[in-house]
């Protein structure tokens, strides 16, 4: 069982909006500015998309977004194309020096 | 080219050892801490150790491999480890190596390689 939990699926048209939660405790999600979100194509080593709650890396596109309330963060994907189609995973620190991940969600681009 | 290369994955007995390999290029290995997350088959992502950059003297583990695992640095020779102990079915994954992005961090991960697979299997 995952310590932070997300949607198994989500679904969208191309051009439309989706939003992933990702929700833990106050011990982790909560408690820190930590939150990352990666994205995993089939058979592809995770790529970050967000860091620290709401940073993009460099060469991520402006359309991957993040935010966090409470003990929930969320990565917002806008005008969805069909690359975008793919495995994302939330992650946070836990502050008992370990990292959590989510369980993963999958993303379709319909 | 910036990159992570792991290797040592194979065919290993329950309760046996392994030892895994992840060569850093590209960038200044002994500045940044590093990581060893996993992935099961069809499964989601588990993180499971991280040691500081510089001396690596401080490490740490998921209390899923804590006291069968340890993670260590060799900055001369840019390569990360992990020596796998008293291996069980459950350890049979893909093993990714990943950066920080700094020294002594466990907030994020910028940098994975394309992971190494071990098989635990009599």
């Amino acid at each position: 069982q995952s310590a932070l939990t997300q949607p198994a699926s989500v679904s969208g048209s191309p051009g439309q909006s989706i939003t992933i939660s990702c929700t833990g405790t106050s011990s982790d999600v909560g408690g820190y500015d930590y939150v990352s979100w990666y994205q995993q194509h089939p058979d592809k080593a995770p790529k970050v998309m967000i860091y620290d709650v709401n940073h993009r890396p460099s060469g991520i596109s402006d359309r991957f977004s993040g935010s966090k309330s409470g003990n929930t963060a969320s990565l917002t994907i806008s005008g969805l194309q069909p690359e975008d189609e793919a495995d994302y995973y939330c992650s946070s620190y836990t502050g008992r020096n370990t990292v959590a991940f989510g369980g993963g969600t999958k993303l379709t681009v319909l | 080219e910036v990159q992570l290369l792991e290797s040592g994955g194979r065919l290993e007995q329950p309760g046996g050892s392994l030892r895994l390999y992840c060569a850093a290029s590209g960038f200044t290995f002994n500045n940044y801490a590093m990581n060893w997350v996993r992935q099961a088959a069809g499964k989601g992502l588990e993180w499971l150790s991280s040691i500081n950059g510089g001396r690596g003297d401080t490490t740490h583990y998921a209390d899923s491999v804590k006291d069968r695992f340890i993670i260590s640095r060799d900055n001369s020779r840019n390569t990360l480890y992990l020596q796998m102990n008293s291996l069980r079915g459950e350890d049979t994954a893909l093993y990714y190596c990943a950066k920080g992005p700094h020294s002594d961090s466990l907030s994020w991960f910028d940098l994975w390689g394309q992971g190494t697979l071990v098989t635990v299997s009599s």
